[in-house]
């Protein structure tokens, strides 16, 4: 059963404290991407990965780190040093790296800083 | 800057007809994408326009006007679970999507 997962689903910390968020594919997509998403606004892209072990900043990658060490898994860590965390995260896979492809989302990790 | 511009909410009658617009000024454009997100989940692919026209898919069709940077979605047959936010996305020329806030469509009975 193919697909992308991320969990947890609902997750809450306490402000300063680091957390790590998982996100899992076994599509064998070559490229993950992270993104934020705030009410009212579009999808944020904090960092993505075309390969392993490679992977560069988006947008709001302030705050933020990541590492591709297998092709299978894309985790973002939230640190403390992100000024406002809580949000709706997305972890997204692309296919092919040599045309644009749709992108597939997993089901989403809502993070809340208390 | 790069800009996508979608009305953020819309309300419709089941049964009816809905068009969502979306303008955009980009870097370049390398095809644009539609998705659909219900509350709290992920957003799904509804299509990708990179010509001109328009694109059929059941009750969904796209239209993409690249010289006028304008792309709609029209929804057929409204029904209930069509509540949702639809999601304009642009390809840039450097193969970035940038991404518009969304339309939140309310479906009435």
């Amino acid at each position: 059963d193919g697909g992308i997962t991320q969990s947890p689903k609902y997750l809450f910390r306490k402000e300063g404290q680091n957390v790590t968020l998982s996100c899992e594919q076994n599509l064998n997509h070559d490229a993950m991407y992270w993104y934020r998403q705030d009410p009212g606004q579009g999808l944020r892209l904090i960092y993505y990965s075309q390969i392993v072990n490679d992977f560069q900043k988006g947008d709001i990658a302030e705050g933020y780190s990541v590492s591709r060490e297998k092709k299978e898994s894309f985790p973002l860590t939230v640190t403390s040093a992100q000024k406002n965390p809580t949000a709706f995260y997305l972890c997204a896979t692309e296919a092919g790296t040599d045309r644009y492809n749709e992108q597939f989302f997993g089901p989403g990790t809502r993070l809340t800083v208390l | 800057g790069q800009n996508i511009d979608q009305p953020t909410e819309m309300t419709a009658t089941e049964g009816a007809i809905v068009q969502i617009n979306c303008t955009y000024q980009t870097s370049g454009f390398n095809g644009l994408f539609w998705y659909q997100q219900h509350a709290g989940e992920a957003p799904t692919f509804l299509s990708y326009n990179v010509l001109d026209g328009l694109e059929e898919k059941g009750r969904f069709s796209s239209f993409l006007s690249r010289s006028k940077g304008y792309s709609y979605l029209l929804l057929k047959e409204l029904q209930m679970k069509d509540s949702a936010s639809y999601l304009c996305a642009v390809v840039d020329s450097n193969y970035q999507l940038i991404w518009g806030a969304g339309t939140k469509l309310i479906i009435k009975p």
